[in-house]
């Protein structure tokens, strides 16, 4: 079946990295977009970044431009984020989505990042 | 760039219908046909209910309809049922940051 599985959140101290990643099965991985969407629990949505179906074109909210790096290896089914110099904001749960064009479908499970002092 | 605004709360009673709307602006509700709708229950990760405006994937009810005039779109539930109990939220493209949600409504089945 379809499944997006990542993995890599924990807690993490503040100005630290964490590099998450997300295991996709069940679809053409190479024929998706992919995002990254957070959500602070209990707050609503906010997307983060996205990547073409070919790792061609990469864009980023402007609150994590310049210090988060979207990625992809298609061979490996796999999509990355590299995540530096994390902040106290950053503390959320980080959702990778696919975009077969305009819409972020299907999710994965989420993982939770917590950034502390 | 501010989120697209939604209601906090929505309720309605089993059987009733109940419309969620979603105002932004002409920079992306009211400028593309990309606006798409998610329900998410508690714990669980966000499910795409409504694409394109008004599309609905395979899989999801034919009781769930979106709508769009000028800067806001809506979504409505007809024959509300218990398990339509959760958090909807709007999204839509924006040129200027790509991809814009609204802040979320909390849907309660009386």
């Amino acid at each position: 079946q379809v499944q997006l599985v990542e993995s890599g959140g924990g807690v993490v101290q503040t100005g630290r990295s964490l590099r998450l990643s997300c295991a996709a099965s069940g679809f053409t991985f190479s024929s998706y977009g992919m995002d990254w969407v957070r959500q602070v629990p209990g707050k609503g949505l906010q997307w983060v970044a996205g990547i073409w179906y070919d790792g061609s074109n990469k864009n980023y909210a402007d609150s994590v431009r310049g210090r988060f790096t979207i990625s992809r290896d298609n061979s490996k089914n796999t999509l990355y984020l590299q995540m530096n110099s994390l902040r106290a904001e950053d503390t959320a749960v980080y959702y990778c989505a696919g975009d077969p064009g305009w819409r972020f479908d299907p999710w994965g499970q989420g993982t939770l990042v917590t950034v502390s002092s | 760039q501010s989120a697209l605004t939604q209601p906090a709360s929505v309720s309605g009673s089993p059987g009733q219908s109940i419309t969620i709307s979603c105002t932004g602006t002409s920079s992306d509700v009211g400028g593309y046909n990309y606006v798409s709708w998610y329900q998410q229950h508690p714990g669980k990760a966000p499910k795409l209910m409504i694409y394109d405006v008004s599309n609905r994937p395979s899989g999801v009810s034919n009781r769930f309809s979106g709508s769009k005039s000028g800067n806001t779109a809506s979504l409505t539930i007809s024959g509300l049922q218990a398990e339509d109990e959760a958090d909807y939220y709007c999204s839509s493209y924006a040129s200027s940051v790509s991809w814009m949600f609204g802040g979320g409504t909390k849907l309660t089945v009386l």
